[in-house]
């Protein structure tokens, strides 16, 4: 069964604390992604990661910085977490060409108070 | 660089009525590949419909949507609004480059 994980699924951090998000996928693909879902901004690429340690920047990954040292296995690691970092963070994997949909994960809600 | 609008952010519709959701999209690459993803609530997000050759209606679930090139426009459609189908929905462009953009979004509420 084709899948992706995350854990936790929700996270409550104190301002200035640091978070891990993990992601993992069963599916073998090369390309994984990190995701910030804000209501009225849609989903936005912090980071994505093309197979293990080529990763590059999103669209916003001030703030984040992401690891993959295994094919299945991407994460999210805010240093000294903000509390404009208060989100929901979606993790999702694809293969490698254009025509490919994404697979998402079941999401983590990150509050930073 | 490329871009994708989606001009509703909220679609609230009686059930029964027809569904269309805007999807508008900018790039400079010929051929892109224009995808439509769900999201209801508490699940994840998955694909809906992925956009074939130009002016090519594609389905799935009932909906539909056609890529026109000629004014750059995948709208998502769908003939009888459900209940069931109330959700987050958004477009997405795929070109060349490294990664699929994604709109904004736009909920859709169905309503009694």
């Amino acid at each position: 069964d084709m899948k992706v994980t995350q854990m936790p699924r929700y996270l409550i951090k104190r301002m200035g604390e640091n978070v891990l998000l993990e992601c993992g996928q069963d599916m073998s693909h090369e390309t994984m992604y990190w995701y910030r879902q804000d209501p009225g901004l849609g989903l936005q690429l912090i980071y994505i990661s093309y197979d293990v340690d080529s990763n590059s920047e999103g669209d916003i990954p001030k703030g984040y910085r992401v690891s993959r040292k295994k094919r299945e296995h991407f994460s999210l690691i805010l240093d000294s977490a903000k509390t404009n970092q208060t989100s929901v963070y979606f993790c999702a994997s694809s293969l490698g060409g254009r025509s490919y949909e994404q697979y998402f994960g079941p999401g983590t809600r990150l509050t930073v108070l | 660089g490329d871009s994708v609008t989606q001009t509703e952010g909220l679609v609230t519709l009686t059930e029964g009525l027809p569904v269309m959701l805007n999807c508008t999209y900018q790039t400079i690459y010929s051929n892109p590949f224009l995808f439509w993803y769900v999201h209801y609530l508490n699940e994840s997000p998955r694909l809906l419909l992925k956009s074939s050759t130009d002016n090519k209606r594609t389905e799935h679930q009932g909906f539909h949507a056609t890529l026109h090139k000629s004014s750059s426009s995948f709208h998502l459609q769908k003939s009888s609004a459900q209940l069931s189908d109330s959700a987050l929905y958004y477009c997405a462009l795929r070109n060349s480059g490294t990664y699929q953009r994604f709109g904004t979004g736009t909920k859709l509420q169905v309503v009694p």
